[in-house]
Formats: structure tokens, C-alpha cells, sequence
């Protein structure tokens, strides 16, 4: 089934450690996004990349590292750089340029620093 | 029931009756926008979508209306369920400075809860 997919569901991290987070997409779409989500809060975006080996910050990239090195994977990387780490991470694709633009989630991963 | 946006980020309503979400966006070169629900500990699912050359479209049990005069955009759940019980999010979808790239944007949400 087509689809995207995130790992792990839970991760914990110590402090001062670096974590990579997993996104993997098979809908063969070129645009592919990252955002947290802090309790009671709303998405907020962190990078997003419209093709392959090209990726723009967003709103909260400070402490955040991504790669596209292949259009169906966009790896988010949590540096000892961000302070406040602990939240929902999600990631997203979607059909780019036009107006099909709706994203497609995946399932989250829940970040915990120890 | 009635949401009046970001300033009560909870709305209750009982089991039959009607909800209205809204959602004021912020940028008016916007044009495409988006409803999602999601439910606790998963990811967003989209709901119903509509274009900045629209005013209103409406799917299954739910209607979108978008007013660009005021940047505001409501979600309309008609017979409300207990399933509908979740966090509904707008987003925005719009092309960024530099022309080439396209991003899409999220409110804050409103979490529905259905009263039986």
C-alpha cells in the first residue's frame, strides 16, 4: 500500500545526544515536510523540501538538520543544539507545484529527551 | 456550536447537532487551503480542501466556506458523531519568497469534543 511512513513511534534520547528520525514516502511525491507538535499546540514547521537534494527552513529550524538525498526519503536529525527537543514529530508529503497540494502524514514520532 | 477561532481552542457540542469551526489564515497570497482532524497520538488526515476561486464546497456531512475579504475559513460538521471527537487543524497553502517553492501552514486547532 502506498503510503508514508515514520520511525520509530516513541524514541528517548539523553541529553546532549544527537537523534535522526525516519521519514519514508511510496507515493512518489516531490514535496516532503517536517513539523513538531508540543501538547495542546499546533503544527509548527521545521523544514520542508520541495525536490530531491533541496530543502528550505521553516518557521523553527534552529537545532534541526535534514537531508534529501532520495525523493522518497527525508530524514529529520534532533541536534544537542535544540534546547526543548521533547514533542510530536511529524512528517508529510505531498504532490508538488499545482493545486493538489493536500499532505499526507505520517503516524508521528513521539521524542523524549531522559 | 460555535468556534470563534484561536481565542477558545475548545468547542463542546452535543451528539446531532451541527459544529462550526473556524480559522482565521494569515497570509493573503494563500490559495489553497486545507481542513485535517486528528486524533489523539496520530497523524493529521485531511478532510476537505477548497481554492482561493472558491467560497464554498462541501463534502460528506462536512461544508467548507472560505471569505479571502477577511482571511477566514470555517469548517462545518453537519450531525456531529461522537467519532468526530478530535483536533481539527486549517492549513494554508502558499508560495514562499522566492517564488519556487510552495508552503503549507497550520493554525492553531480547535479540539471538538461531542457531548452524548
Amino acid at each position: 500500500d502506498g503510503g508514508i511512513t515514520q520511525s520509530p513511534k516513541y524514541l528517548f534520547r539523553k541529553e546532549g545526544q544527537n537523534v535522526t528520525l525516519s521519514c519514508e514516502q511510496n507515493l512518489n511525491h516531490d514535496a516532503m515536510y517536517w513539523y513538531r507538535q508540543d501538547p495542546g499546540q499546533g503544527l509548527r514547521l521545521i523544514y520542508y523540501s520541495q525536490i530531491v537534494n533541496d530543502f528550505q527552513k521553516g518557521d523553527i529550524a534552529e537545532g534541526y538538520s535534514v537531508s534529501r538525498e532520495k525523493k522518497e526519503s527525508f530524514p529529520l536529525t534532533v541536534t544537542s543544539a535544540q534546547k526543548n527537543p521533547t514533542a510530536f514529530y511529524l512528517c508529510a508529503s505531498s504532490i508538488v507545484p499545482g493545486w493538489n497540494t493536500e499532505a499526507f502524514f505520517g503516524q508521528g514520532t513521539r521524542l523524549t529527551v531522559v | 456550536g460555535e468556534n470563534v477561532g484561536l481565542h477558545l481552542p475548545t468547542l463542546s457540542v452535543q451528539e446531532g447537532d451541527n459544529s462550526i469551526i473556524n480559522c482565521a489564515y494569515s497570509n493573503s497570497a494563500s490559495d489553497y487551503f486545507i481542513w485535517y482532524k486528528q486524533e489523539s497520538g496520530k497523524g493529521p488526515q485531511f478532510i476537505i480542501d477548497i481554492r482561493s476561486n472558491m467560497d464554498k464546497r462541501q463534502g460528506q456531512r462536512v461544508t467548507v466556506l472560505l471569505n479571502k475579504t477577511v482571511k477566514h475559513l470555517s469548517l462545518q460538521i453537519a450531525a456531529t458523531q461522537p467519532g468526530d471527537s478530535a483536533v481539527y487543524f486549517c492549513a494554508e497553502n502558499f508560495a514562499d519568497n522566492s517564488g519556487s517553492a510552495r508552503q503549507l501552514t497550520f493554525g492553531s486547532g480547535t479540539q471538538l469534543t461531542v457531548l452524548p
